[in-house]
């Protein structure tokens, strides 16, 4: 079975400074995909970042980065320069076979 | 490329009647998820399914069903509605579904039981 940890409930930050919201995670398999998902209050979930488990570079997409440390099972979020509109709730999800495990969720609160 | 679409966007109903959600994936995507969300337990998987066939099951009871259609559109069905029904319901698609694909959800639909 999988599980997500996402430890932090709520986290605050200035706006334009970087913040990292902590995940770990559990599995026995040996493949598996590694996503981070933004859910605004609208409810919609969007897409952020994705690691492989094979991957031996941290992905990267634009503010967004994925700091993945296997050994530790753990896949953290990095976002930097902080925005406004950043304000949501943040998930993050292990693919395994055809389904998702989400964590609990990050609720994080850009101020100005 | 339209998003995966999702109707109705709002429903209410009250105990005891059935509902019927309605997803749309990405034009080529084959593969079509579902998940419900609530504030007490979080993001539950439902189901999957892909070409017509469903894959993986979640833990819910028997009362929730679903079904794809060979243009790959989804239907989710409901019966005897509880009160602890009441969540939001996600849709996702992707082409295959394996381990390294992206799952893009759809804006979901708010089901208030009364």
């Amino acid at each position: 079975a999988q599980k997500i940890t996402q430890t932090q409930p709520g986290m605050f930050v200035q706006e334009k400074e970087a913040v990292t919201l902590d995940c770990t995670y559990d599995t026995s398999d040996q493949s598996y995909g590694l996503f981070w998902y933004k859910q605004p209050s609208s409810g919609e979930m969007i897409f952020l970042i994705y690691q492989g488990s094979y991957d031996e570079q941290n992905a990267t997409e634009g503010r967004y980065s994925l700091n993945f440390q296997k050994a530790r099972k753990s896949a953290n979020l990095v976002i930097s320069a902080s925005q406004l509109g950043d304000s949501a709730m943040y998930f993050c999800a292990m693919k395994a076979i055809y389904k998702l495990t989400f964590g609990k969720g990050t609720l994080l609160t850009v101020n100005p | 490329k339209a998003g995966v679409t999702q109707t109705p966007r709002y429903l209410i109903k009250t105990r005891g009647q059935q509902v019927t959600l309605s997803c749309s994936p990405i034009s080529g995507h084959r593969s079509v998820s579902w998940y419900q969300q609530t504030p007490g337990q979080g993001l539950q998987f439902l189901f999957e399914y892909f070409s017509e066939t469903q894959r993986n099951k979640g833990n819910f009871p028997g009362r929730f069903s679903g079904r794809q259609f060979s243009n790959s559109r989804s239907e989710m069905n409901v019966s005897t509605l509880e009160l602890g029904d009441s969540a939001l319901y996600l849709c996702a698609s992707s082409l295959r579904d394996s381990t390294q694909e992206t799952q893009y959800f759809g804006p979901g639909t708010r089901l208030l039981v009364l």
